[in-house]
């Protein structure tokens, strides 16, 4: 059974610095990534997916993927205070039609 | 862009009492699904739907669930008989055929059961 595993937080970070977000996974066979963003009320958002080892760089956000340590992050930079919300970390079963599994995410606050 | 819409966005239901949800997933999309989100815990799965017909399941959806394509375009989620336990935000999604893509989440129905 895969886990995915996050820090749920609060994590505080100042406006305008790199906000840092850590993800862990169990199956080693896991091949791709994708964070969501989560506003309360509101359905998850996709915000990057990563499949290979390294990094991805979309705008602001930059997702780290490290298979041989089985962890995953996402790097938010000059954060703003409409970033304030929850990210969830999840991962794709083996099959085209399987499912996404979600960490519990971690709720980020921007503090002005 | 296009998007996944669910309708309706809230539904209030007496205990006991069937509902459908329904979705439309972005059009050229295969793959289907409901997830589940009970307030203040995770997205969980329930379903995926592929070529007219049940791909996976997870133990929450048992014989109370199912699940339709009608049409070329809804997908729904129905609820037989209600429990107060299936409050939740529901969620649809719907993924492309190649390649890893990932999945779209709708905007969600909020089910409240009374």
């Amino acid at each position: 059974q895969k886990e995915v595993e996050q820090n749920s937080g609060p994590l505080s970070v100042p406006e305008g610095a790199i906000a840092s977000l850590n993800c862990t996974y169990s199956d080693r066979g896991s091949q791709s990534f994708f964070w969501y963003r989560q506003y309360s009320g509101k359905s998850p958002e996709l915000i990057m997916f990563i499949y290979s080892n390294g990094d991805k760089e979309d705008g602001r956000f930059t997702a780290q993927l490290n298979k041989a340590s089985q962890y995953v992050s996402l790097l938010i930079r000059d954060s703003q205070p409409s970033d304030s919300a929850t990210y969830l970390c999840a991962a794709p079963g083996y099959s085209s039609a399987s499912k996404i599994i979600f960490g519990s995410g971690t709720r980020l606050s921007i503090r002005p | 862009e296009p998007e996944v819409t669910q309708t309706p966005s809230h539904q209030v239901t007496q205990m006991g009492q069937e509902v459908i949800l329904r979705c439309v997933p972005i059009s050229n999309h295969l793959y289907f699904y409901w997830y589940r989100q009970i307030l203040g815990q995770k997205v969980e799965f329930l379903v995926s739907f592929y070529n007219n017909e049940i791909s996976e399941k997870s133990e929450i959806f048992d014989d109370q669930f199912s699940v339709e394509r009608p049409d070329g375009s809804n997908f729904t989620l129905k609820i037989r008989s209600t429990k107060l336990e299936d409050s939740a935000m529901y969620f649809c999604a719907s993924r492309a055929a190649w390649g890893n893509q990932p999945q779209h989440f709708g905007d969600g129905t909020r089910l409240s059961i009374l």
